[in-house]
């Protein structure tokens, strides 16, 4: 049983396209996140929920919507695409506190054409 | 100048050496410490984390931290071919963000 689910695990789109990743974990884990990994490997956080309440929310475009309709879900809306955000996107998970021991999902590659 | 800076390598050493792996941290308030292993095409695993200065070792694999140095390593022994991934530390100052080093890509040779 698979701990953190993304959906899909590619995703090739135009730009200018409005495009949604989804997000399952079932870990029982309070919070849950939005990580954007570049071609360079660097992981950055963008957003982060607990129990649906958005804790964290980095300087990103509001462009980018997340979504979390119970806390095993956190799905990430994105409008308006653009060629910079190629980009792989991960979702993890983590009991509520310090952060540690995040759960990764294996990540959706997303390419803006 | 990045929070977080690490050796992107890549770190080629031949099967059952001594791997060393490091970060340093410009932030003192850095509490926690973690250490990330990524295979190709795959999410992140949590390898270890340790709490503020000291030692832990888990089988293979000890991480140190030292705060005075604001500086962090990986030591992976009788390293494996398997092994070879991208390692990333990662540092939070008690909360739910985590920042993360570039990665370190290592190869080990059988």
């Amino acid at each position: 049983d698979t701990a953190v689910s993304q959906t899909p695990k590619y995703l090739v789109t135009q730009m200018g396209n409005d495009k949604s990743i989804k997000c399952e974990q079932n870990l029982g884990h309070d919070t849950m996140y939005w990580y954007k990994q570049d071609s360079k490997k660097f992981l950055k956080i963008m957003f982060s929920y607990n129990n649906k309440e958005l804790i964290i929310n980095e300087t990103v475009p509001n462009r980018f919507s997340p979504k979390s309709p119970d806390k095993a879900h956190l799905n990430l809306h994105i409008n308006s695409l653009e060629l910079g955000d190629s980009a792989v996107y991960f979702c993890a998970s983590s009991q509520r506190g310090t952060g540690t021991e995040a759960f990764f999902g294996q990540g959706t590659r997303l390419t803006v054409v | 100048q990045k929070e977080v800076e690490q050796d992107p390598g890549p770190l080629s050493v031949p099967e059952g050496a001594i791997v060393s792996l490091n970060c340093t941290y410009s932030n003192s308030a850095f509490q926690y410490f973690m250490w990330y292993r990524q295979y190709s095409r795959k999410g992140p695993e949590l390898l270890m984390y340790t709490y503020s200065s000291g030692n832990k070792e888990d089988g293979r694999f000890t991480a140190q931290v030292d705060k005075s140095s604001k500086y962090i390593s990986l030591f992976i022994r009788d390293s494996q071919p398997s092994d070879s991934a991208t390692y990333l530390c990662a540092m939070n100052f008690g909360n739910e963000k985590l920042t993360f080093g570039t990665g370190t890509r290592l190869t080990i040779i059988p």
